[in-house]
């Protein structure tokens, strides 16, 4: 089944200790993104990727990290989160970064930082 | 990248057909128009795509008319398992990507 699969779905953390949200796509896309959804103000891009090696910069990039070693993998790092990077967090792929292309996104992180 | 406005919420009864119009007054030549449709707590996912005139998918219809500074996304017949947010996205394709606060549709019994 083609999918996009985030780890974990929940998360509770405390303020400066660093995590990993792991995100995985098996339908070989090229074009990857993380998002972050806050009420009230929809969903913000943080960052993304055109390809294996190459990411770049969204909307709300601050204290976030990304790679992108491998196609399928582009996991979201916070070196030191802290409690306003409470969110919940989105992956998507999608076949390529040029044209009109349909989206693909995972069932969503629920992170908590205290 | 086109900024877009939709209406912030709506509300409708099942049976009826539902229209949430997008107006998006910068696209650019070689924007395509998609919506996305989200349930709370679950990632959004992607109804319908179109670039000019009339697309119809399994699930809903997409009007643009000629000059392209809106659409309309036609929901026929809702039923209340579509109450959520409808999102309209413009754009070519990845790199940065806006979605916008979206539509919030009530569908009651």
């Amino acid at each position: 089944e083609a999918q996009v699969t985030q780890n974990p779905r929940y998360l509770i953390t405390v303020t400066g200790k660093k995590l990993t949200v792991t995100c995985s796509q098996n339908m070989n896309h090229e074009y990857m993104s993380w998002y972050r959804q806050d009420p009230g103000l929809g969903l913000r891009q943080i960052y993304y990727s055109m390809n294996v090696e190459v990411t770049d910069k969204g909307d709300v990039p601050e204290g976030y990290k990304v790679s992108r070693k491998e196609k399928r993998n582009f996991p979201l790092i916070l070196e030191s989160p802290s409690p306003n990077q409470t969110s919940l967090y989105f992956c998507a792929s999608s076949l390529s970064g040029q044209g009109p292309t349909e989206a693909f996104f995972g069932q969503g992180t629920r992170l908590t930082v205290v | 990248l086109a900024k877009t406005t939709q209406p912030i919420s709506m509300d409708s009864y099942e049976g009826q057909e539902v229209n949430i119009t997008c107006s998006h007054n910068n696209i650019a030549t070689n924007d395509y128009i998609t919506w996305y449709q989200q349930f709370p707590s679950q990632g959004p996912r992607f109804i319908i795509q179109g670039y000019k005139t009339k697309v119809t998918n399994e699930v809903a219809s997409l009007f643009i008319p000629a000059d392209r500074k809106s659409s309309t996304l036609s929901l026929p017949r809702v039923s209340l398992s579509d109450t959520a947010v409808y999102y309209c996205l413009v754009g070519a394709g990845g790199f940065k990507t806006i979605f916008g606060a979206g539509t919030r549709l009530f569908v009651k019994a």
